[in-house]
């Protein structure tokens, strides 16, 4: 149970493109989903969380006009990077909560390179 | 604000060792303390959690107890097989309602050689 699928696993585009990742809830309705984004080799960085029927929360630092969030049912959460460049090229995860006071469930990942 | 901090890698193993990977935390109030593990290429996988002092988690043949008193959370196992080699992520929740942010440790890396 608690399953999370990401997809594309895997995207290469050029400089300008739009990139939409989904993330999906297969098994469990999640009201909260987190998007993160890993550089090599180090660990996770909160981007948001994102609430089904809410705009999504931004860490600090983080452009919500360059990484557009949108939780429109309570099993998809999507993540747009818009008109991506080189320096956007990372690993994002996304992960959901079961419910409140529950461990978050990952996803497996996308992998970005914006050529 | 909160932090977890938990040992470099990468530690390199020979199949049948013992492994602990140290973890400490700062944190106000009670928080749920976490270890997820993440295969090459992959998102990560929950290994154990504990909600409150004393408490144990374990699965795999891994191990470890949240100590309130030294505010750590040590990961153990006393037998690493190859298939165990991956980057272990210490993390500790809030707690709170609102989210229950995650905050990573920098990951440890881990191979076990046969």
């Amino acid at each position: 149970g608690a399953v999370v699928s990401q997809h594309p696993s895997r995207v290469i585009c050029k400089s300008g493109t739009s990139v939409k990742i989904e993330c999906r809830s297969l098994d469990f309705q999640a009201t909260t989903m987190f998007w993160y984004r890993q550089f090599p080799k180090q660990s996770l960085m909160l981007m948001a969380t994102s609430n089904e029927g809410s705009k999504a929360t931004y860490e600090q630092g983080v452009e919500k006009d360059k990484f557009l969030i949108n939780h429109a049912s309570l099993t998809l959460s999507t993540l747009t990077v818009t008109s991506a460049h080189p320096e956007d090229s990372s690993f994002y995860i996304c992960s959901a909560k079961t419910g409140p006071n529950q461990p978050q469930h990952f996803g497996d990942g996308t992998r970005l390179s914006i050529l | 604000g909160d932090s977890v901090t938990q040992m470099e890698g990468p530690v390199t193993l020979s199949e049948e060792a013992f492994l602990t990977i140290n973890c400490t935390y700062t944190a106000t109030g009670y928080p749920s303390l976490f270890w997820y593990v993440q295969y090459p290429g992959e998102g990560l996988q929950l290994l154990l959690k504990a909600t409150k002092a004393d408490d144990k988690g374990s699965n795999k043949g891994f191990e470890a107890t949240y100590r309130k008193e030294t505010t750590s959370f040590h990961l153990e196992k006393g037998s690493v097989q190859v298939s165990d080699s991956a980057v272990y992520f210490c993390a500790l929740s809030d707690g709170k309602a609102a989210g229950n942010k995650l905050t990573f440790g920098g990951g440890t890396r881990v191979l076990v050689k046969p």
